[in-house]
Formats: structure tokens, C-alpha cells, sequence
């Protein structure tokens, strides 16, 4: 039981080049978020998830789109790098039931946007 | 103004003192409260679930005041593993399971 993984681990991009961010669990959970961390500023809400073949924004979805093709897969696609989106990117997941909201992140992607 | 807001710290403490965290937060409306611990270059990883009764984990004690919208970490006999920067967290308002996460207060237990 591996949890949650991100693929890959650190880039570096140009930019303007795209590039594709995986997140995969192994939990059987229903929703999926992807959050970006910057200093000082916390996890915030890029696009989520609450279910196979849906997917919406959160508050910072502007650059950003997602696809939920398959339950366990949720990706994050970056059509043309900026700058502004160096950060440290983290997926997370959840089960669904009051009470049970406990997101379980995956270990992180950090990018770097020349 | 945040929708969670912390003391970011640092909090600079000797081993063994007892530390308290704080933590508001603006909708009435949110219905579960957490705290996460977050090691540097790491994920968060949820440290407790707080109650409205207040909730005790060995040497980690939440509080939650829903009338004031205000949440508490107690750390007693602080460890040097304690070190890390704690994220208070509330739920969101709809059925999505959306999480805010306040910006983090940072520990330093020193020797």
C-alpha cells in the first residue's frame, strides 16, 4: 500500500513549455485535490476532484488543468509555464463520510520555472 | 482577511517547556477542525482531529471554541522532534471535503 505518489519528484522548465504532473493513490478514494505551497502562503486549493471523470476549480486554477480518467489518477497539466508557478506542488486524497475528511498527501513535486 | 489564520513564529522553545498554538478561523459555518504537522520539504500529515469537547493525544491537547471560531495546540514536554511547522485546518462549506489550511506556525525545540 504505497498511499499517495507523485511522479515526478523536481523539474526544471523553460518557460513556456508544458508539462504534465501525475498523482496517483492506491486508498480507493473518491476525491482527489492538488494544491500549490509557496512561502509564507500555505496550501492552496489549485483543482480537485470527487469522483471519475469529474473534476473542479479551487482558488487558484488559472494556468492549471486537470483530468480524473481513471479513480486512482489524478493530473495536473501546466500548458505554459510561468515563473509565478514555482512552488511545491502536493496532491492529496480523501474518503468520502462525515467526519472522515483526513486528506492523505502525496510526498510533493517542487518546480522551477526559468 | 484569511478564512484560517496563525501566528506564523517562530516559536523557539528549550526542550521540555509546554507550548501553545493558536489558531482563528471566519466561517461559522465550518464543521471539522484539524491540525496537521508538516516537516520541512515534506507533506503535511494530519497530527489530530479537534472536538468541540477538546481532545487529548499523549502530550498534544486541541481545543476548539466554536463561539469565538478559535482553535488551540497544547505540545507539553516539548521534544526536539517536535520541530516542525504545525497547520491549523478547517473543512470547507460544501460537500466537496475542500480543506483550508492556515499558513503554519513554526516550532523550534531546542536542546
Amino acid at each position: 500500500n504505497a498511499g499517495v505518489t507523485q511522479t515526478p519528484k523536481f523539474r526544471v522548465l523553460k518557460t513556456g513549455q508544458s508539462m504534465t504532473l501525475l498523482c496517483a493513490q492506491d486508498m480507493n478514494h473518491e476525491y482527489m485535490y492538488w494544491y500549490r505551497q509557496d512561502p509564507g502562503m500555505g496550501l492552496r486549493l489549485i483543482h480537485y476532484s470527487v469522483g471519475e471523470g469529474t473534476t473542479a476549480k479551487g482558488e487558484v486554477p488559472d494556468g492549471y488543468n486537470v483530468s480524473r480518467l481513471k479513480k486512482q489518477n489524478f493530473l495536473l497539466g501546466l500548458e505554459s509555464a510561468a515563473p509565478s508557478q514555482t512552488s511545491v506542488y502536493f496532491c492529496a486524497s480523501t474518503q468520502q463520510g462525515a467526519g472522515q475528511e483526513t486528506q492523505y498527501f502525496g510526498p510533493g513535486t517542487r518546480l522551477l520555472v526559468l | 482577511r484569511k478564512e484560517v489564520e496563525q501566528d506564523p513564529g517562530p516559536f523557539n522553545v528549550p526542550e521540555g517547556a509546554t507550548v501553545a498554538f493558536n489558531c482563528t478561523y471566519s466561517n461559522s459555518a465550518s464543521q471539522s477542525f484539524f491540525w496537521y504537522r508538516q516537516d520541512c520539504r515534506k507533506e503535511p500529515k494530519l497530527l489530530m482531529s479537534v472536538y468541540s469537547s477538546g481532545n487529548e493525544d499523549g502530550r498534544f491537547t486541541a481545543q476548539l471554541n466554536r463561539a469565538s471560531q478559535y482553535i488551540s495546540l497544547l505540545i507539553r514536554d516539548s521534544k526536539l522532534s517536535d520541530s516542525a511547522t504545525y497547520l491549523c485546518v478547517v473543512n470547507g462549506r460544501d460537500s466537496s471535503y475542500k480543506l483550508i489550511f492556515g499558513s503554519g506556525t513554526r516550532l523550534l525545540v531546542r536542546p
